[in-house]
């Protein structure tokens, strides 16, 4: 069964809107570690947050936000005034530490493109 | 910086060919991994080393195998390859912590023809 959900296949939006990408996941465990990726058009995975699960604080850096919610088992990212170079493949993933022997379990993806 | 390093970016084969893909990565961790990406598929694990000589099957192993014979380097080996292993193939690694993440190389575009 899938953990690690990204229900948006490709989002389209225009220069400078915001835009939220979803991650909903899926785990027994109480320990566990949620992190989102970056894959521009180069095709490298850039590793852009990690979050554990006793730390629901929101996370800001600079137009980039993460809203972690446990009650709803969501890990969303959110881009603020976007821009082109913004454009990518962003991935979502879970590290279940008692599990999974230091694997990601990982999501689709959800492909990103901002028009000018 | 963390360096993980692919021995190509391209790399075109004929059905049946040995194919080897290289990965080093300069950091000392232990973990390794080769995934491969397909559109709509996400990354799915092929193989994950912890160590020199140790290996685990990820999610799809067949019709790959993998050698760790240093620290440092994580080859994965098509035997035979066929038109259905054309694929990204990403290489990772990480230290070994829970709360790691994994560090990635600029990936090989493998076409099999």
């Amino acid at each position: 069964a899938q953990k690690v959900t990204q229900a948006q296949t490709e989002i389209s939006v225009v220069e400078k809107e915001d835009v939220t990408l979803d991650c909903v996941y899926e785990t027994r465990d109480t320990t566990y570690y949620l992190f989102w990726y970056k894959q521009p058009p180069s095709g490298e995975l850039v590793f852009l947050i990690r979050r554990n699960s006793f730390d629901e604080q929101n996370e800001i850096s600079g137009r980039y936000s993460w809203n972690f919610q446990k009650s709803t088992s969501s890990f969303n990212f959110t881009i603020t005034a976007s821009q082109v170079v913004d454009s990518a493949v962003y991935f979502c993933a879970l590290s279940e530490p008692a599990d999974s022997n230091y694997q990601l379990i990982w999501g689709a993806g959800t492909k990103l493109i901002i028009k000018p | 910086d963390v360096k993980v390093t692919q021995s190509s970016r391209y790399l075109v084969k004929r059905t049946g060919e040995k194919v080897f893909l290289e990965c080093v990565q300069d950091m000392d961790h232990e973990n390794m991994f080769w995934y491969r990406q397909d559109p709509g598929l996400g990354l799915r694990l092929i193989y994950f080393s912890y160590d020199v000589k140790m290996k685990e099957k990820g999610d799809i192993p067949e019709g790959y195998s993998v050698s760790r014979e240093k620290k440092e380097r994580f080859s994965l080996i098509l035997e035979s390859a066929s038109t259905n292993q054309t694929s990204m193939y990403l290489c990772a690694s990480s230290p070994q912590s829970e709360s790691s993440e994994q560090y990635f190389g600029p990936g090989t575009r493998l076409t099999v023809t």
